[in-house]
């Protein structure tokens, strides 16, 4: 079945540098991708999203990469903080789910090191 | 205070009890969500709504029904709690399609 995932379950940086988190989808329909991040107790936070007629769209030091060839998404932040600790999931939407439901990969946990 | 809230933020219910979780938003969202959340499966969808009286089922809506009489209000009830309905349910909500969804800060859910 279609399926959204992640290659790494963790990822420790050190404070400064910049990290990628990797996202592998296999609905080649998916038509819209979001990036969440979420804090221990809170609820997921919006980061960053991406429509399919682009392959790359930045934010404030985030940025998100969009590979349709290769069905794979990812997150890049620049100059990690001890802020960006938290796990980080990907989502998307396709054609085979309701117009608004989301789909969400089980997440990255994202550990920064000072 | 505006936003999405959910309450309880902790609750523990008995086998074969019935819980009702609450979810606000105070931003006139026509899209509202209901989803667990579980170790090794992220977020999965429950119950979604588009509009008030307007409501549909997700991947997991097994033991679970909602209601939306009014927009701004959307509570999950389980019917007959199980243990396997042990987890963190977030309620999310959004104006449009195709935009992102804001989420409440979640309510634990523990059935002993």
């Amino acid at each position: 079945g279609e399926s959204v995932g992640l290659h790494l379950p963790t990822l420790s940086v050190q404070e400064g540098d910049n990290s990628i988190i990797n996202c592998a989808y296999s609905n080649s329909a998916s038509d819209y991708f979001i990036w969440y991040k979420q804090e221990s107790g809170k609820g997921p936070q919006f980061i960053i999203d991406i429509r399919s007629n682009m392959d790359k769209r930045q934010g404030q030091r985030v940025t998100v990469l969009l590979n349709k060839t290769v069905k794979h998404l990812s997150l890049q932040i620049a100059a990690t903080q001890p802020g960006d600790s938290a796990v980080y999931f990907c989502a998307e939407k396709g054609a085979n789910l309701s117009n608004n439901d989301m789909r969400f990969g089980a997440g990255t946990r994202l550990t920064v090191k000072p | 205070d505006a936003g999405i809230t959910q309450s309880p933020r902790y609750k523990i219910t008995e086998t074969g009890r019935q819980v009702t979780l609450m979810c606000h938003q105070t931003w006139s969202h026509s899209y509202m969500f209901w989803y667990r959340q579980d170790l090794g499966h992220g977020l999965r969808l429950i119950y979604y709504s588009a509009a008030a009286d307007i409501t549909d089922k997700g991947e997991v809506s097994d033991g679970y029904v909602v209601s939306r009489s009014k927009t701004e209000n959307f509570p999950l009830t389980l019917e007959s709690a199980t243990r396997s309905q042990t987890s963190v349910y977030f309620c999310a909500s959004k104006w449009q399609m195709n935009t992102e969804a804001f989420f409440g800060q979640g309510t634990r859910l523990t059935v002993v």
